[in-house]
C-alpha cells in the first residue's frame, strides 16, 4: 500500500505567522508532488506542483521537496483567515496518473 | 477557459439502486479522473480515462465503472448502492501536464 501521511492537526496559527505543514510519503519512485486546499463543502483546489528536491516559492506559499526523505512540505507565509482550510498532500507515483492523497491537514489561523 | 464541470451537484438514491455521474472537462483535456472523498478514508482514486480508454483503475469493486466519450465528457456509474457509497465524488480533468483540476464535485446521499 502507498501511503501518503499527514498530521490531522486542526494546525493553529496566529494572523501573520508562518504556517508549515508536513507530508510523508511511502513510494520512493513518485515522481510528482502537489499541495491542494480545500475548504469545509468544497472542491480541492491546487496551491502549488514540485518535482525537483529543494524549494519552490509561489507568492505566500513555498513548497519543499526532499526526495531522499521522502518528505514533502508546505509553507504559508503571513498567514491569513482566508488560508483556513484542509490542505491535501498529493502524490503520483509510478503508476499512470493516479494520485495518491494524504487525509489532510486542518489549519486554523486566527485573528 | 472554463473549468471542470460535474453534474447533478447533488444526489439522494436508495440502496440497491443505480446512479449515473457526469464530467466535462476544461476545454482540450483529454484525461478525467474520478475520485470517491469520504470523512473515514479521504480521497481515493477511482479510475482515469484518456482518450475514451481506461488507463488507470483504483481498487474497487465492479459496480463502479465509468467511460468516456469522443468529446472528453466522462460519466461514471455505480449500480446496486450501498450505504457506504455515500460521498464527495470528484473528477480531475489534466492536460499535457500532470497537474489535475478538480471539478466542484458531486455530493451523493444513499439512504
Amino acid at each position: 500500500q502507498k501511503e501518503v501521511e499527514q498530521n490531522s492537526g486542526p494546525l493553529s496559527v496566529p494572523e501573520g505567522a508562518i504556517a508549515s505543514l508536513n507530508c510523508t510519503y511511502s513510494d520512493r519512485v513518485s515522481q510528482s508532488f502537489f499541495w491542494y486546499r480545500q475548504y469545509s463543502g468544497k472542491s480541492p483546489e491546487l496551491i502549488m506542483s514540485i518535482y525537483s528536491n529543494g524549494d519552490k516559492e509561489d507568492g505566500r506559499f513555498t513548497a519543499q521537496l526532499n526526495k531522499a526523505s521522502q518528505y514533502v512540505s508546505l509553507l504559508i507565509r503571513d498567514s491569513q483567515p482566508s488560508d483556513s482550510a484542509t490542505y491535501l498532500c498529493a502524490v503520483n507515483g509510478n503508476s499512470g496518473y493516479a494520485l495518491n492523497f494524504g487525509k489532510g491537514t486542518s489549519l486554523l489561523v486566527t485573528p | 477557459k472554463a473549468g471542470v464541470t460535474q453534474t447533478p451537484r447533488y444526489l439522494i438514491k436508495t440502496r440497491g439502486q443505480q446512479v449515473t455521474l457526469s464530467c466535462s472537462p476544461i476545454s482540450g483535456h483529454r484525461s478525467v479522473s474520478w475520485y470517491q472523498q469520504t470523512p473515514g478514508q479521504g480521497l481515493q482514486f477511482l479510475f482515469e480515462y484518456f482518450s475514451e480508454t481506461q488507463r488507470n483503475k483504483g481498487n474497487f469493486p465492479g459496480r463502479f465503472s465509468g467511460r468516456q466519450f469522443s468529446n472528453s465528457r466522462s460519466e461514471m456509474n455505480v449500480s446496486t448502492l450501498e450505504l457506504g457509497d455515500s460521498a464527495l465524488y470528484l473528477c480531475a480533468s489534466m492536460g499535457e501536464t500532470d497537474t489535475q483540476y478538480f471539478g466542484p464535485g458531486t455530493r451523493l446521499t444513499v439512504l
